[in-house]
């Protein structure tokens, strides 16, 4: 069965850039939308952004003139980068194998990684 | 994509049958999904495109659209279907998520 497992720093320095990695295992990372969505502390879930495997993307307008979402195929690894980070970016993030049906979705997901903003 | 709107927090006993609302524009709940997600997990999807259970998900949990509401129903409730609950929408290729529903048995 497909697995996911996200990769990064655990803190990053306001104005850094937050660079995370999803590894896929278990099956292809083709033909899915690679998800990332993130959840603050104590708050719900927010959509961050996809990549198709052919690479179309689809990003949140909030969030959309900070986020890069890339895909590895050779790698079967997925990844995020966040610039400009704050405090509001501190979140757990997970990342997620979007299945197409008449919508997308998530499943299965990562255990997610928390992210601290602090310097 | 206008919001998804849920209920802070349900409630209910074991055995009993709760219903949680996700509230948002016709559109928008017309191919929702629900979530759920315990303490310190990730989410896991119960239902998608309105009305459909993934295999392996408990027959308990049941989804319906009418109008601009989608509803999230669970049966026999049981102590470990306490969790919070997100629906989910999409549009345009863009996804927006519910604000989320504590439930407590």
């Amino acid at each position: 069965q497909v697995q996911l497992q996200e990769s990064g720093p655990g803190l990053v320095k306001p104005s850094e850039t937050l660079s995370l990695t999803c590894t896929v295992s278990g099956g292809s990372i083709s033909s899915y939308f690679w998800s990332w969505i993130r959840q603050p502390p104590g708050k719900g879930l927010e959509w961050i952004g996809y990549m198709y495997s052919s690479g179309n993307t689809n990003y949140s307008p909030s969030l959309k003139s900070r986020v890069t979402i890339s895909v590895d195929t050779s790698r079967n690894q997925f990844s995020l980068r966040l610039r400009s980070m704050t405090a509001a970016d501190t979140a757990v993030y997970y990342c997620a194998r979007g299945v197409a049906y008449s919508s997308i979705v998530f499943d299965p997901w990562g255990q997610g990684t928390l992210v601290t903003v602090s310097s | 994509q206008s919001a998804l709107t849920q209920p802070a927090s349900v409630s209910g006993s074991p055995g009993q049958s709760i219903t949680i609302s996700c509230t948002g524009t016709s559109s928008d709940v017309k191919y929702v999904s629900w979530y759920q997600q315990h303490p310190g997990k990730a989410p896991k999807v119960i239902i998608y495109d309105g009305r459909f259970r993934p295999s392996g998900v408990s027959n308990r949990f049941s989804g319906s659209v009418s109008g601009n509401t989608a509803s999230l129903s669970i049966s026999g409730l049981q102590a470990e279907d306490e969790a919070d609950y997100y629906c989910t929408s999409f549009t345009a290729y863009s996804t927006l998520f519910g604000g989320g529903t504590k439930l407590t048995v």
